[in-house]
């Protein structure tokens, strides 16, 4: 089946830093993913929708200069933390739309894991 | 190795019926174990979150539970609806899969009219 990746796994910075996260898709071509974020204890949150070739999505509530996003290839979507400050402290996660399955399947990376400092 | 299965891969069942959805995970010390919702083209919704302390969780027309020393988790929706009618995912937190969430293939369920 379709695999997407995350780069890093996990990552620990200090206040103040700016930390990038990279989404792939594998084996195919994905328009579209999603960025999720997840605190402890909670349930997971869409963040933002990212387009490739165009700006991205962002829900209610997510600062888009906080969190860049950035899609500028069919196989690959960066999420920027900007001047990461503790409560930025989350899990991560991305996922990518197949536009090869007729339902339009969407395959998860394994997540990111932020401690901020 | 960690797993997470989710049987059947799909459901069709008339509208108004009781359902359960099944996950399995193969290591029962987990942090969490949550179910989420899938619809075509959408992104992912999450429906409920059952902590590793927790037996079970409700919202709604949805309860899931949470048997640790069977591996299992249940997703039952009460009264179906078409407008039910998604994926079901499930992942879990294992506690040793190096920051990662497990997740499940999904269970496709279709609610007739």
């Amino acid at each position: 089946g379709a695999v997407v990746s995350q780069h890093p796994s996990w990552v620990i910075c200090k206040s103040g830093t700016s930390v990038k996260i990279e989404c792939r898709s594998l084996d195919f071509q994905a328009t579209t993913m999603f960025w999720y974020r997840q605190f402890p204890k909670q349930s997971l949150m869409l963040m933002a929708t990212s387009n490739e070739g165009s700006k991205a999505t962002y829900e209610q509530g997510v600062e888009k200069d906080k969190f860049l996003i950035n899609h500028a290839s069919l196989t690959l979507s960066t999420l920027t933390v900007t001047s990461a400050h503790p409560e930025d402290s989350s899990f991560y996660i991305c996922s990518a739309r197949d536009p090869r399955s007729n339902q339009e399947t969407q395959y998860f990376g394994p997540g990111t894991r932020l401690l901020v400092l | 190795k960690q797993e997470v299965t989710q049987i059947p891969a799909a459901l069709s069942v008339p509208e108004g019926e009781n359902l359960v959805l099944n996950c399995s995970f193969t290591d029962s010390a987990i942090y969490n174990l949550q179910w989420f919702r899938q619809d075509p083209g959408k992104g992912l919704t999450s429906l409920l979150l059952i902590q590793s302390s927790q037996r079970e969780q409700t919202s709604g027309r949805l309860n899931a539970s949470l048997d640790k020393s069977s591996g299992r988790s249940t997703l039952y929706i009460a009264a179906s609806q078409p407008g039910d009618s998604a994926t079901y995912l499930c992942a879990a937190d294992f506690m040793d899969s190096n920051y990662q969430l497990i997740w499940g293939a999904g269970t496709k369920l279709i609610i007739k009219p």
